[in-house]
């Protein structure tokens, strides 16, 4: 199966750790990327190749993948970081499968 | 610097066929190891993958839509078109271009602003 499943919603509060999870079968075996959504806007890549952030991304992102769970870790969450959160990978016969995405609510 | 538009009508009508354009630029959609993706996303729910092609002409399509979808590319003008047959109101969505590049664990790093489509008699 290629379908990632993700929390509906996660709460944090300001200057404490989110955590996301995204599972699928054998996840770790492949790569997980995660994008953030925030309202209104267009999706943007904050993690490739499992904890890779690109140029831009504040460190306060962090990745890792392993078993059969991908996990978006934000360290001292800020409010603007209150977004939709939505992981992705891939498999040999579909090039792009998003997870159904996590509201992050910081309050 | 990757920039990529879409283009294309805000309103169609059930049973009508939806052409989209992506005109893009800062790359050359002329090698295998880069591609142009369409994404969607329905009003308040999750984004939905619909189509990739590669620079080398290699085409995928979602399984779920195959039936309907086909996109094209145009090199000379940096487009990428992608088209949706037998249009339903369920197909109202966001629509979204994006740059993405092989290996695919470099993730789809660019997108468009997205296009909205409402399906509707």
């Amino acid at each position: 199966s290629n379908e990632l499943t993700q929390p509906p919603s996660v709460s944090v509060s300001p200057g404490q750790t989110a955590s996301i999870s995204c599972s699928g079968d054998k996840l770790g075996d492949k790569f997980a990327c995660w994008y953030q959504q925030r309202p209104g806007q267009s999706p943007v890549l904050i993690i490739y190749q499992d904890n890779k952030r690109p140029s831009g991304i504040p460190e306060r992102f962090s990745g890792s993948n392993s078993g059969n769970t991908a996990t978006l870790t934000i360290t001292g969450t800020q409010p603007m970081d209150e977004a939709d959160y939505y992981c992705q990978t891939w498999d040999s016969n579909t090039p792009v499968v998003f997870g159904g995405g996590t509201k992050l609510t910081v309050l | 610097q990757i920039t990529l538009k879409e283009s294309g009508p805000t309103l169609v009508k059930p049973t009508q066929t939806l052409t989209l354009t992506c005109t893009f630029s800062g790359f050359s959609l002329s090698t295998g190891r880069v591609g142009v993706a369409w994404i969607r996303q329905p009003p308040g729910k999750a984004l939905e993958w619909l189509a990739l092609i590669y620079g080398n002409d290699d085409k995928r399509y979602s399984p779920s839509l195959m039936n309907r979808l086909t996109i094209t590319k145009d090199t000379s003008k940096n487009q990428v078109v992608l088209t949706l047959t037998n249009m339903d109101p369920v197909d109202t969505a966001t629509y979204y271009c994006a740059h993405r590049r092989l290996p695919a664990y470099y993730g789809i790093d660019v997108w468009g602003q997205g296009t909205t489509v409402t399906v509707s008699s």
